[in-house]
């Protein structure tokens, strides 16, 4: 079983829709990551989060500390949202980040 | 545009070569992380540095190795290089060694034939 495990692996929605990708992870966290990187590849650090919930235009970022589980959602969804989205913790012991395999969400116009 | 610079963006080499990656940190940044991301392990952390010591080492080779120079700016050396090795290699940094965000590089595409 992987430390970090995302669902679902693939994601289709309609534009407009409202999206949520989950991350479950087994261990002991200082930080939880959401990436995105586009089909060229390059990786955007969208959150950091170590409680709570934050906020960045139509993104929204939660975790639970205690359940070991963040969710991440875009509201109104667009097709230039279509990428994969990456759940990545630090570990309470130390710096390293260990990765979700990922989801990939695609937007249909 | 994060502000990490990595060089080169594609390299095509054939097994058995070496080869060097650079990366070039945030202006201000002190640590360095490298990653590798393959088709079939997804992204994997390879190894960080901190203001030019070795501070954590992840799922990196024997055959990889790793610096950080004065200035700040990160190699990874690949040597032996194998059809395995060929993947995406990121690099990030971030302002110290601890919890703080992480701001990747575009990645060298690296292809072994």
């Amino acid at each position: 079983k992987n430390e970090v495990e995302q669902s679902p692996q693939n994601l289709t929605a309609q534009e407009g829709e409202f999206i949520t990708i989950n991350c479950s992870y087994s261990v002991g966290i200082s930080a939880l990551h959401w990436l995105q990187q586009h089909p060229g590849g390059g990786i955007v650090s969208l959150f950091m989060l170590s409680s709570g919930k934050k906020k960045h235009g139509r993104l929204i970022a939660t975790i639970n500390i205690q359940e070991k589980h963040s969710s991440l959602h875009i509201t109104a969804s667009h097709p230039r949202d279509s990428a994969v989205y990456i759940c990545a913790v630090r570990e309470a012991s130390g710096s390293r980040l260990t990765f979700g395999e990922g989801t990939q969400l695609t937007v249909n116009p | 545009d994060s502000g990490v610079t990595q060089t080169p963006k594609h390299l095509i080499t054939a097994t058995g070569q070496r080869v060097t990656l650079r990366c070039s940190p945030r202006s201000g940044d002190l640590s360095v992380y490298w990653y590798q991301q393959s088709l079939d392990q997804g992204l994997q952390f390879l190894i960080q540095y901190y203001n030019g010591e070795e501070r954590a080492k992840g799922n990196i080779l024997e055959r990889f190795s790793a610096q950080q120079f004065p200035d700040l700016h990160s190699e990874l050396n690949l040597s032996s290089l194998e059809l395995g090795d060929s993947a995406l290699y990121f690099c990030a940094s971030s302002s110290s060694g601890g919890a703080h965000e992480q701001y990747f590089g575009p990645g060298t595409r690296l292809t072994v034939t």
